[in-house]
């Protein structure tokens, strides 16, 4: 059973601040990791993809991911409150028809 | 900027009812998704399609569920015999490559009510 695993949070953060998410996953096959945000009512967004180990930047956003430790991570810099959301974590298993496995997701709240 | 659009955003049925839930997505996207979210838990996979076939299809796609793809544009889910824990927002997304760099964008569901 492939698992993707995050704290359901809620993580509060000041305005400013860096704000990090975190996510395990079971299956050592793993070829690519996404993480989407969720206001509450809509639909998945992407933010960003990675594959390869070591940091990925985007905007305010950085991706880490340390394939030996199954561990991937989402960095928000100068969080706004407009961040406030709920952030999954999707892994895709190459193998399973481009099928996505999402963790539970983390609640973010960004306090003004 | 193109985006996977759904129709309708809110579908109320009784228990026993067939529905169609309808997709279009992106329009050089070959790669086409439904997923469900259930009130308060994850996003689940239902079944992945190309080429005008099924590729993939998760225990929850059992054989109350079809999709097909009746033109060049569109992509519908239909479930047969909808039961009360069918009730969730349906989620198409629609993907440009195959592989492990497929980024998968999603519309903005169809909230399925079933009575």
């Amino acid at each position: 059973q492939k698992e993707v695993e995050q704290n359901s949070g809620p993580l509060s953060v000041p305005e400013g601040a860096i704000a990090s998410l975190n996510c395990t996953y079971s299956d050592r096959g793993s070829q690519s990791f996404f993480w989407y945000r969720q206001y509450s009512g809509k639909s998945p967004e992407l933010i960003m993809f990675i594959y390869s180990n070591g940091d990925k930047e985007d905007g305010r956003f950085t991706a880490q991911l340390n394939k030996a430790s199954q561990y991937v991570s989402l960095l928000i810099r100068d969080s706004q409150p407009s961040d406030s959301a709920t952030y999954l974590c999707a892994v895709l298993y190459n193998n399973a028809g481009n099928m996505l496995t999402f963790g539970g997701g983390t609640r973010l709240m960004v306090k003004p | 900027e193109p985006e996977v659009t759904q129709t309708p955003s809110h579908q109320v049925t009784q228990m026993g009812q067939e529905v169609i839930l309808r997709c279009v997505p992106i329009s050089n996207h070959l790669y086409f998704y439904w997923y469900r979210q259930i009130l308060g838990q994850k996003v689940e996979f239902l079944v992945s399609f190309y080429n005008n076939e099924i590729s993939e299809k998760s225990e929850i796609f059992d054989d109350q569920f079809s999709v097909e793809r009746p033109d060049g544009s569109n992509f519908t889910l239909k479930i047969r015999s909808t039961k009360l824990e069918d009730s969730a927002m349906y989620f198409c997304a629609s993907g440009e490559l195959a592989g492990g760099f497929d980024e998968q964008f999603f519309g903005p569901g169809t909230r399925l009510t079933v009575l």
